[in-house]
C-alpha cells in the first residue's frame, strides 16, 4: 500500500523568506498523482499544487514550487517570499490513477514570523 | 461558483447515537468522497460515490455508510457512535471520468463531530 511521510511535523520561517516541507512516499506504481494541500485554521483544505508523475518538469504556482524526484521517491514543496497568510497545516498526498482514494501525510505545521 | 459545502459545521452526540452529515459538491462535479480526519492526523480515506453507487471503500466499518442523491450531493451516517468517531469530517468533490475519476479533489470546510 501507498504511504506518505512528512518528516516535519513543525516548520518556521521568517516573512518574505524561503522555505522547503518535506514528502517522501512509497509506491510500486510508475504513474500517479502527487498533491499539497494547505489546511488554515478555518479547516478547509485548499490545493496548492499539483504533480503528475509522468511530466518530468516540476510544478510551480506563484510562490509555491516542487522540487519532483520521482527515483528518490521525493516531493518537496518550496514556498517563496512567504507571507503571514501562508500559516497553515501543509498535507503532501499521493493518488494512484487506478484508485479513488488519496492517501496523506500527518502534516507540517508551518507558523510565519513577521 | 459555489465551493463544497458541508452542513452542519460542527455537532455533538453520545455514545450510541446515529449521525447524518450533508455534502454539496462544487458546480459541475459528479463524484463526492468522504474522508475522517482525527486531532493532529492528516485525512483518512472513508468511501467515495459516482453516480449514486459507492465506488471505492477505505478501511471503515460497516456503521459507516453513504448515499448519493441525483443531484451530486451526498450523505454519511455513522451508526453506534462511538468516542473514537470524534474528528472532523471533510468532503471533497471531483469530475469522475469513467471507472476512475482522475481529476483533482476539492474540499470543503468540514464537519466537526465531537461524541461524548
Amino acid at each position: 500500500a501507498q504511504t506518505v511521510t512528512q518528516s516535519q511535523p513543525e516548520m518556521s520561517v521568517q516573512e518574505a523568506e524561503t522555505v522547503t516541507l518535506s514528502c517522501t512516499y512509497d509506491t510500486s506504481e510508475s504513474d500517479y498523482y502527487l498533491f499539497w494541500y494547505k489546511q488554515p485554521p478555518s479547516r478547509q483544505m485548499i490545493l496548492v499544487i499539483r504533480q503528475e508523475a509522468y511530466k518530468q518538469q516540476n510544478a510551480t504556482e506563484n510562490r509555491f514550487s516542487v522540487n519532483f524526484q520521482k527515483a528518490a521517491k521525493s516531493f518537496s514543496l518550496k514556498i517563496s517570499d512567504s507571507q503571514l497568510g501562508d500559516a497553515a497545516m501543509y498535507f503532501c498526498a499521493y493518488r494512484s490513477p487506478n484508485n479513488n482514494d488519496m492517501r496523506f501525510g500527518a502534516g507540517t505545521r508551518l507558523t510565519v514570523k513577521p | 461558483d459555489a465551493g463544497v459545502t458541508q452542513s452542519p459545521t460542527h455537532l455533538i452526540k453520545t455514545r450510541g447515537q446515529q449521525v447524518t452529515l450533508r455534502c454539496s459538491p462544487k458546480s459541475g462535479h459528479d463524484t463526492v468522497s468522504w474522508y475522517q480526519q482525527a486531532l493532529g492526523q492528516g485525512p483518512q480515506f472513508i468511501f467515495q460515490y459516482y453516480e449514486e453507487e459507492e465506488r471505492q471503500r477505505g478501511n471503515f466499518p460497516d456503521r459507516f455508510s453513504g448515499h448519493q442523491f441525483p443531484n451530486y450531493s451526498s450523505e454519511l451516517n455513522v451508526n453506534a457512535l462511538w468516542l473514537g468517531d470524534s474528528a472532523l469530517y471533510l468532503c471533497a468533490s471531483s469530475i469522475g471520468r469513467g471507472a476512475s475519476g482522475t481529476d483533482t479533489q476539492y474540499f470543503g470546510p468540514g464537519t466537526r463531530l465531537t461524541v461524548l
